[in-house]
């Protein structure tokens, strides 16, 4: 069973700084895996998909890598702003649909 | 182009009545699937549906709970006879097709509240 964790559960930094968020899986079997961020009591907005074969993916300020053998990725971002405060949320897919979720990172940035 | 849809937002229901989730997904998507988030918890796959057709439910409980992708109209979750563990928030997804390098686009929820 696909277990999915994300590290730290919480982090508050300072507008400006440069920030790396973790996410590891147990089943290494993965056809893709996603990053999202969600804001408090609205839905989930996808910042970038990654396949199995691919090892990182950029957009704008987000990069995301993927190491599949050792079951890590990390969501680098960089020069962050007060917009950026969200829950970053972790999926990786072993069925080519079905999304297996960590319990995510929430992300302060204070001005 | 819309994005998912999905009503009601918010939905307080009794223990014991029924709850009914709608997710209308995004022009020219024909594949939806459900998810759980539970307080405190990640978002739990339940379903994924094609019109008119059930392609995996092994994340749904085997009771009280069912869903439905019908020809014409929305995606229905329903639960029967709601019980205070049921309260959580519900998200749908869709995508054009089934693919690998298809990402789902997600509604906004529905939070249901049992009292």
């Amino acid at each position: 069973k696909q277990e999915v964790t994300q590290i730290p559960a919480a982090l508050s930094v300072p507008e400006g700084e440069n920030l790396v968020l973790n996410c590891s899986f147990t089943d290494s079997a993965i056809y893709n895996l996603q990053w999202f961020r969600q804001d408090p009591g609205k839905g989930l907005t996808s910042l970038l998909l990654i396949q199995s074969s691919q090892r990182e993916q950029t957009s704008g300020r987000l990069n995301a890598s993927l190491d599949k053998s050792s079951g890590r990725s990390t969501l680098y971002i960089a020069a962050s702003q007060p917009g950026d405060s969200a829950t970053y949320l972790c999926a990786v897919s072993n069925s080519g649909y079905a999304l297996n979720f960590g319990k995510g990172t929430s992300l302060l940035v204070t001005p | 182009n819309a994005g998912v849809m999905q009503n009601p937002r918010h939905l307080v229901r009794r223990r014991g009545q029924e709850a009914r989730l709608r997710c209308s997904p995004m022009k020219g998507h024909s594949h939806v699937y459900w998810y759980r988030q539970l307080p405190e918890e990640g978002l739990k796959f339940m379903v994924y549906l094609q019109k008119e057709n059930i392609i995996d439910e092994s994340g749904m409980p085997k009771e009280r709970f069912s869903a439905e992708f019908p020809k014409e109209g929305p995606s229905i979750l329903r639960i029967q006879q709601v019980v205070r563990g049921d309260s959580a928030a519900y998200f749908c997804a869709s995508s054009p097709y089934r693919d690998v390098d298809t990402e789902a686009f997600f509604g906004q929820g529905t939070r249901l509240t049992v009292v």
